[in-house]
């Protein structure tokens, strides 16, 4: 059975700095996987997807990077601003279902 | 391009009330998820829909629940009876194959 983590649940940074939010899962054996943004009430944002022959993706200050073998992708974000705050989410596909973690919250410091 | 709908957005009932809950993908898709959130735990999947056939539905917790999708279209699902547990918000995704799956705002229950 395929188990989603992602650490730190939450998380604070400064504005303007640099993050890396971590996801691991424990089968290898993905079709793709994928990044979301959930704002509060709202509904989930697709940021990036990553097929399982890939290594990574960029859209614009997000990169993303798969590591099948080892179970990690993390999601990087350049420069950050207050409206990047919101909780983040991984989900790993296979057999066209995915499968989330629990998601990191975080807030941009103005 | 209109992304995925879901009516209601919110829903209260009381226990051994029926719900539907809907969904309108987006045009194009023939595919198309429902997920759900309860309190305090990750969502998780619950059934898939190619066109208007069922491929997986594993993730449905029990015969109190009961999705549709009459000619490939829109999607429906419902809860009869509902029961205290239920409470969450339900999730609905379209995607064009093994792609993106884009999600609609989602249904919030709450069952009383």
């Amino acid at each position: 059975k395929q188990e989603v983590t992602q650490i730190p649940a939450a998380l604070s940074v400064p504005e303007g700095e640099n993050l890396v939010l971590n996801c691991s899962f424990t089968d290898s054996a993905i079709y793709n996987l994928q990044w979301f943004r959930q704002d509060p009430g709202k509904g989930l944002t697709s940021l990036l997807l990553i097929q399982s022959s890939q290594r990574e993706q960029t859209s614009g200050r997000l990169n993303a990077s798969l590591d099948k073998s080892s179970g990690r992708s993390t999601l990087y974000i350049a420069a950050s601003q207050p409206g990047d705050s919101a909780t983040y989410l991984c989900a790993v596909g296979l057999n066209e279902k995915l499968t989330f973690g629990t998601g990191t919250r975080l807030t941009i410091i103005p | 391009e209109a992304g995925v709908t879901q009516f209601p957005s919110h829903s209260v009932i009381e226990k051994g009330q029926t719900v539907t809950l809907r969904c309108d993908p987006i045009s194009g898709h023939d595919n198309l998820y429902w997920y759900r959130r309860v309190m305090g735990k990750e969502i998780k999947f619950l059934l898939h829909f190619v066109k208007e056939s069922k491929q997986d539905e594993s993730g449905m917790p029990n015969n109190r629940f009961l999705a549709e999708r009459t000619g490939g279209t829109y999607s429906t699902l419902k809860v009869q009876p509902a029961e205290l547990e239920d409470s969450g918000v339900y999730f609905c995704a379209s995607a064009t194959g093994r792609y993106t799956q884009y999600f609609g705002p989602g249904t919030r229950l709450t069952v009383l």
